[in-house]
């Protein structure tokens, strides 16, 4: 079975600051690893993923993601924030061997003060 | 590119009726999948059509049901909705098969309220 967690329901950060948005995994081979961002009364946008190689991955609006397979974890990061960044941020996973449904976190909400 | 559009956009229905939503994928995509996204549960896999063909199921009673067409646009049919049916469902557009082995884009959603 394959889960991920998304341990803060709510990240709170100033503009400017470093944010980290935390996600960890569980699945029984290799994990298949995704972030997507949702704006108010919108679809999800995809952000990054992670299939294979480096374990730093970078994506859309400055965001990257650091794969750790000791740690299982996958944590979104972005070097100075911004207030147009505070949306609801969803980890996904999938089971490289396993079954091609993915599982999503519960989502993480961050606000981003001026 | 046209993004992927879901109509309608929001939908009230009471208990017992049934409901078809529909997903119109990015053009050239032939991989459309259906999540169900709601405050307890989260976001929750339904299913994944491919080339008008039903790839993978998640785990959701039969009354949810769906079909793709040749143009690859699909729809999803809800029956018998329940109070608990009631939810943000959105559609997600690929180039190929397999839910997340590639780059999905989403939807707005379709807003289903169930009374």
């Amino acid at each position: 079975a394959q889960s991920v967690a998304q341990p803060e329901d709510q990240v709170n950060v100033a503009e400017g600051n470093p944010l980290t948005v935390k996600c960890t995994y569980s699945v029984s081979g290799n994990p298949y690893l995704f972030w997507y961002v949702q704006y108010p009364n919108r679809g999800l946008q995809f952000l990054l993923k992670y299939i294979t190689g480096d374990n730093l991955v970078k994506g859309s609006y400055g965001f990257e993601a650091e794969f750790n397979k000791s740690q299982t974890s996958f944590h979104l990061k972005k070097p100075s924030a911004l207030v147009s960044d505070s949306a609801l941020y969803f980890c996904a996973v999938r089971d490289v061997g396993g079954s091609y449904i993915p599982t999503f976190g519960r989502g993480t909400s961050l606000i981003v003060h001026p | 590119k046209a993004g992927v559009t879901q109509t309608p956009r929001y939908l009230i229905k009471t208990r017992g009726q049934q409901v078809t939503l529909s997903c119109s994928p990015i053009s050239g995509h032939r991989s459309v999948s259906w999540y169900q996204q709601t405050p307890g549960q989260g976001l929750q896999f339904l299913f994944e059509y491919f080339s008008e063909t039903q790839r993978n199921k998640g785990n959701f009673p039969g009354r949810f049901s769906g079909r793709q067409f040749s143009n690859s646009r699909s729809e999803m049919n809800v029956s018998t909705l329940e109070l608990g049916d009631s939810a943000l469902y959105l559609c997600a557009s690929g180039t190929l098969a397999g839910a997340s082995l590639n780059t999905q884009y989403f939807g707005p959603g379709t807003r289903l309220t169930v009374l």
